[in-house]
């Protein structure tokens, strides 16, 4: 069965900090989708980023990067100099049957709060 | 480009209520979603549409909820009666097609007392 951990509950770091947020995943299909989104406390979701099962070359964008290893069966997302605007719960997802969109499974969500 | 657009945004209701949510998505997006946001978990699928049509609706409890996209557009989900464990926010998204990412609306929390 497809299965999102996100260990981590809350994480509080000062603002201009590192911070790494980590995702494990489970699933027993070859091809499959992970996904972040943001939820800051207006209560949207926000489209981070995907990834597909085939592709696990790191990404950078901007302050954000995410580290996809296969081995690990992890996808885990670093914020570079962290700013009080990323404060959010992030939420760690996986696709069922290949497709992108299709039923996402979603972590517990971490929630990250930057202190000035 | 306009957001998913839920209404209401709030809603207080007793148990063994009734209560419907609306949802408009981006328009042209063919998919659309309706999940439920139990407070400190993930989002959990309710429903899935391709316009009209149902593609996936395993996690529904049918016995009280119902939903419809009659043209292919616009979206209500009703729950007829509320159970206290129905307290959450439901949360649309809509897609262009199944194999984009989905853009979510701001949802609607609701307390069933």
């Amino acid at each position: 069965a497809q299965k999102v951990t996100q260990a981590q509950t809350e994480i509080s770091v000062v603002e201009k900090e590192d911070v790494t947020l980590d995702c494990v995943y489970e699933t027993r299909d070859t091809t499959y989708y992970l996904f972040w989104y943001k939820q800051p406390p207006s209560g949207e979701l926000v489209f981070l980023i995907r990834r597909n099962s085939f592709d696990e070359q790191n990404e950078i964008s901007g302050r954000y990067s995410w580290n996809f290893q296969k081995s690990t069966s992890s996808f885990n997302f670093t914020i570079t100099a962290s700013q009080v605007v990323d404060s959010a719960v992030y939420f760690c997802a996986l696709s069922e049957g290949g497709r992108n969109t299709d039923k996402l499974i979603f972590g517990t969500g971490t929630r990250l709060q930057v202190f000035p | 480009e306009a957001g998913v657009a839920q209404s209401p945004r709030y809603k207080i209701i007793e148990k063994r209520q009734s209560v419907a949510f609306w949802c408009n998505p981006i328009s042209g997006h063919a998919t659309l979603y309706w999940y439920q946001q139990i407070l400190g978990q993930g989002p959990k699928l309710l429903i899935q549409f391709q316009n009209n049509g149902v593609v996936d609706d395993s996690q529904l409890p049918k016995d009280r909820f119902s939903a419809e996209r009659l043209k292919g557009v616009d979206s209500t989900l009703k729950i007829q009666p509320a159970k206290l464990e129905d307290s959450a926010v439901y949360l649309c998204a809509s897609s262009r097609d199944r194999d984009t990412e989905a853009f979510f609306g701001q949802g609607t929390r609701l307390t069933v007392v």
